[in-house]
């Protein structure tokens, strides 16, 4: 089974703080997502990466940055946490070639900045 | 919406009765899948249908697409508790990896 695993299930934060969101997955998978979701809004892409070093931004990419270091790890940094950073986020994976495959998500970081 | 709808936004019904979530979407896609996510979880995979499918069947789910009306409907038939849950669907584009999710359909099963 493909495990995707998130560093923290909650976090509270102060205003201005650099916050790092972790993700792990154990499938080998080419491709990681970071998305947050906002009640009424679904879920917006932050940031993804196809490759190690390798980033696209999503459609909410301001005030976020990624780093992908190692094929089965992607963060997700924070520089300077501000309240409408308030949000849950969830990272996901897939296998590459192009195609839009099934995701494979973590159980998600519900983190609140204060 | 550039994500496309999901109707309807919540949807409550007793144990038993069949739920039916809609999807519509505005864009060509590749392929159109549903997730289920449980209260502050993480997203479940549910089923993927793909552009050329027109129906398909896991277990108590029915999918059906409609490219020429741009939309899916998830069907769960005999409906249990335990589905209670929110349903999303998610389109996949016709080039790159990414999905496009939308607004969700909360369901409460009443036992």
């Amino acid at each position: 089974d493909v495990k995707v695993t998130q560093s923290s299930r909650y976090l509270v934060k102060r205003t201005g703080e650099k916050v790092f969101l972790e993700c792990v997955q154990d499938m080998d998978h080419e491709n990681m997502f970071w998305y947050r979701q906002d009640p009424g809004l679904g879920l917006r892409l932050i940031y993804f990466s196809y490759d190690v070093k390798m980033k696209e931004k999503g459609d909410i990419p301001e005030g976020y940055s990624v780093s992908r270091e190692k094929k089965e790890r992607f963060s997700l940094i924070l520089e300077s946490a501000s309240t409408n950073q308030t949000s849950m986020y969830l990272c996901a994976s897939n296998s590459g070639g192009g195609v839009a495959d099934t995701q494979y998500f973590g159980p998600g970081t519900r983190l609140t900045v204060l | 919406s550039q994500q496309g709808e999901e109707d309807p936004q919540a949807l409550s019904i007793q144990e038993g009765e069949n739920a039916t979530m809609n999807c519509s979407y505005k864009t060509s896609i590749n392929n159109l899948q549903w997730y289920r996510q449980n209260s502050g979880r993480g997203l479940v995979h549910l089923i993927l249908i793909r552009s050329n499918e027109r129906e398909k069947h896991s277990g108590r789910l029915r999918v059906t697409l409609d490219t020429s009306k741009k939309s899916s409907s998830l069907l769960i038939t005999a409906s249990r508790a335990a589905d209670t849950a929110s349903y999303f669907c998610a389109r996949g584009g016709t080039s790159g990896s990414r999905l496009t999710f939308g607004e969700g359909t909360q369901l409460t099963v009443n036992p």
